[in-house]
């Protein structure tokens, strides 16, 4: 099956530092892929959309300055959280479609970010 | 906009006993896509089912069935036979043309022994 591949699980960052996070599909090409925000007990909000080759489109709200979104390959999107601040710290979770497959979604496990 | 409704933060269910989650949704798109995802404390993202919406079919995998009413705009869950590893949260979804999921804001299931 589809297998999505998100990295780190857990990132400790001092304020004002920036950090990457890396989301890749393992076995398949994804056209598509989505990152999402986790805040404690409530939904996934998503962030921006990412599509191979192209600028990531962000949701309303979401400073693209502060979320730079890369897909540079159709195995690989990365979310750099630049500056990061303690209101920063959540639970990022990326997901991927497979090309041609629509409405196939898989999750990374996701990745807890802390600013201290 | 679309929306997806969960009206109930939490839930149990004795193990061995069904319980239905509830999920309403409201869209003006004709083709569309629902699912119904775990999330356990680890937070790996799970996909319980899915339903195509052009289906009358109500989709069905395991102990795990739905009941999709088009007109109504409803797509509950039911969990057959509950066992202590369903304890999650569940996330309903929708899925339309643009392809991003809206989510419903999850119902907490509680599994007792």
């Amino acid at each position: 099956g589809a297998v999505v591949s998100q990295h780190p699980s857990r990132v400790i960052c001092k304020s004002g530092t920036s950090v990457k996070i890396e989301c890749r599909s393992l076995d398949f090409q994804a056209t598509t892929m989505f990152w999402y925000r986790q805040f404690p007990k409530q939904s996934l909000m998503l962030m921006a959309t990412s599509n191979e080759g192209s600028k990531a489109t962000y949701e309303q709200g979401v400073e693209k300055d502060k979320f730079l979104i890369n897909h540079a390959s159709l195995t690989l999107s990365t979310l750099t959280v630049t500056s990061a601040h303690p209101e920063d710290s959540s639970f990022y979770i990326c997901s991927a479609i497979p090309r041609g497959r629509h409405y196939g979604y898989t999750f990374g496990s996701g990745t807890r970010l802390t600013v201290v | 906009a679309q929306t997806v409704t969960q009206s109930q933060p939490e839930m149990s269910v004795q193990e061995a006993e069904t319980v239905t989650l509830s999920c309403t949704y409201d869209t003006s798109e004709s083709d569309y896509y629902l699912f119904w995802y775990k999330q356990p404390p680890s937070r790996q993202m799970i996909l319980v089912i899915r339903q195509e919406a052009y289906k009358q079919q109500n989709a069905t995998e395991n102990r795990f069935s739905v009941n999709f009413q088009k007109a109504a705009k409803s797509f509950s869950l039911k969990i057959s036979d509950s066992q202590l590893g369903d304890a999650a949260m569940y996330f309903c979804a929708w899925g339309g043309g643009s392809e991003k999921l809206v989510f419903g804001k999850g119902t907490k299931l509680t599994v007792n022994p």
